[in-house]
Parts: C-alpha cells; sequence; structure tokens
C-alpha cells in the first residue's frame, strides 16, 4: 500500500520567515495531495490540495509544489504568523476525480510553531 | 454553519468495556470515515462508508467495528475495549466517495483504563 514519509517532524521559525514542510511517496499511482492543519483542540482542516496534473498551486501566503518523477511534494508558507502555529499533515491518494472508493494516506504531522 | 459533530471531547473507559463514540454530520454526505490519530504515526484509517449500511475496513480495523444505520450518523464500536486502543479518535465526512476535502471533527481523546 501507500506509504507517506514527513518532514521535519518538528519546526519552529520566527515571524516573518518562510516554512516549507516536505513529504515523499511511494505509490506512483497517487494524483491526490491535500494538506491538513490542526490546530489545538480542533480536527484536521483541509488548507490547500492539489492534482498529479498540476504542478503548483498557490492559495495567498500557502503554496504546494509536486514533483511526480521524484514522489514528493512539499507545503511552502510565506510570512509566516503566530497563527499558522499548528500540527499540518500531508496526505496521498488515488482514484481522485474518479469513481472508486478511495482512501487517504496521511503522513506523520510536522507541529510548526511560529515565535513572534 | 456545516460541521461534523462528535459527541463526546473526552471518555475514559475500563478494559473489556464495549465502547460507542458517534458522530453526526449536517452536510448530507454519502461518505464518512473514522480515523485513529497517535503522536509520530499520524492519522491511520479505521473504517469507512459510502452509504447507509455500506462500510469498508480501513489499514487499521482489527478490535472495531462500524454501524451506519442513518446516512447522517456513523459509530464506531470498540467490542472490547483495550489500553492500545488509547487514541484519538476522529470522524470525518465527504462529499466525494474518493475521500477528497475531507471535513473532520473536533475528535474525542479515549483513555482506556
Amino acid at each position: 500500500g501507500e506509504n507517506v514519509e514527513q518532514h521535519p517532524s518538528t519546526l519552529s521559525v520566527q515571524e516573518g520567515d518562510s516554512a516549507v514542510i516536505k513529504c515523499t511517496y511511494s505509490d506512483s499511482a497517487s494524483n491526490y495531495f491535500p494538506w491538513y492543519k490542526q490546530e489545538l483542540g480542533k480536527g484536521p482542516q483541509l488548507i490547500i490540495d492539489i492534482r498529479s496534473n498540476v504542478g503548483e498551486k498557490k492559495d495567498q501566503r500557502i503554496a504546494v509544489t509536486l514533483n511526480k518523477t521524484a514522489k514528493h511534494f512539499s507545503l511552502h508558507i510565506t510570512e509566516t504568523q503566530p497563527e499558522d502555529s499548528a500540527v499540518y499533515f500531508c496526505a496521498a491518494s488515488k482514484n481522485a476525480g474518479g469513481t472508486s472508493y478511495g482512501k487517504l494516506t496521511f503522513g506523520q504531522g510536522t507541529i510548526l510553531t511560529v515565535h513572534p | 454553519d456545516v460541521k461534523v459533530t462528535q459527541s463526546s471531547r473526552y471518555l475514559v473507559k475500563r478494559t473489556g468495556e464495549k465502547v460507542f463514540l458517534e458522530c453526526v454530520q449536517d452536510m448530507d454526505h454519502e461518505n464518512m470515515f473514522w480515523y485513529r490519530q497517535d503522536p509520530g504515526l499520524g492519522l491511520r484509517l479505521i473504517y469507512f462508508s459510502y452509504d447507509v449500511k455500506m462500510k469498508e475496513k480501513g489499514d487499521i480495523p482489527e478490535g472495531y467495528s462500524v454501524s451506519r444505520e442513518k446516512k447522517e450518523r456513523f459509530s464506531l464500536i470498540l467490542e472490547s475495549a483495550s489500553t492500545n486502543q488509547t487514541s484519538m479518535y476522529l470522524c470525518a465526512s465527504s462529499p466525494q466517495v474518493t475521500g477528497e476535502k475531507l471535513l473532520f471533527g473536533s475528535g474525542t481523546q479515549l483513555s482506556v483504563l
């Protein structure tokens, strides 16, 4: 089955700096890669996702890049703010856009701390 | 405001007890999921359901069962709770059978003593 590795496990940055979290996946058939943010006491919330037919996607201060050849994808957060502090999870699945029952395989999570 | 509601935020049970974790969504989604979250392991899929009375095993179904009698409600059952089932349990729903755009509840932290 699919295996997703996420690094680093913890990341500490100063407010205003950029943060990058990286994930690798094992199944070359995976075609959907979402990122979730989990704040303390809450469930994970989808913040951005990308399909395998796209190399990069941006939404304000966050962006995701995908390298299908190397089977890795990354989350980039620019101009970090204290409210970006949270646990971030990457995930991968196949059958995106299709009709087959799919399931996400998650990475281990990254604890991001943004210091004021 | 659309949401997924889990009935308990914290739950403490004894070894051997039968435990029910309830989840309700108000978005008329066909697809619902139960995940388990453990530090350093991320989220792992226990079971999912793509229709009423339909269910599929996820990656770690052993020791668990599920019930989906109504579209909006998906229950996770621990038949005989054990200490290694102490964990955060997250319910989610999705409008797509492929599991995209998951919307999660706030989670139930279960402690089995």
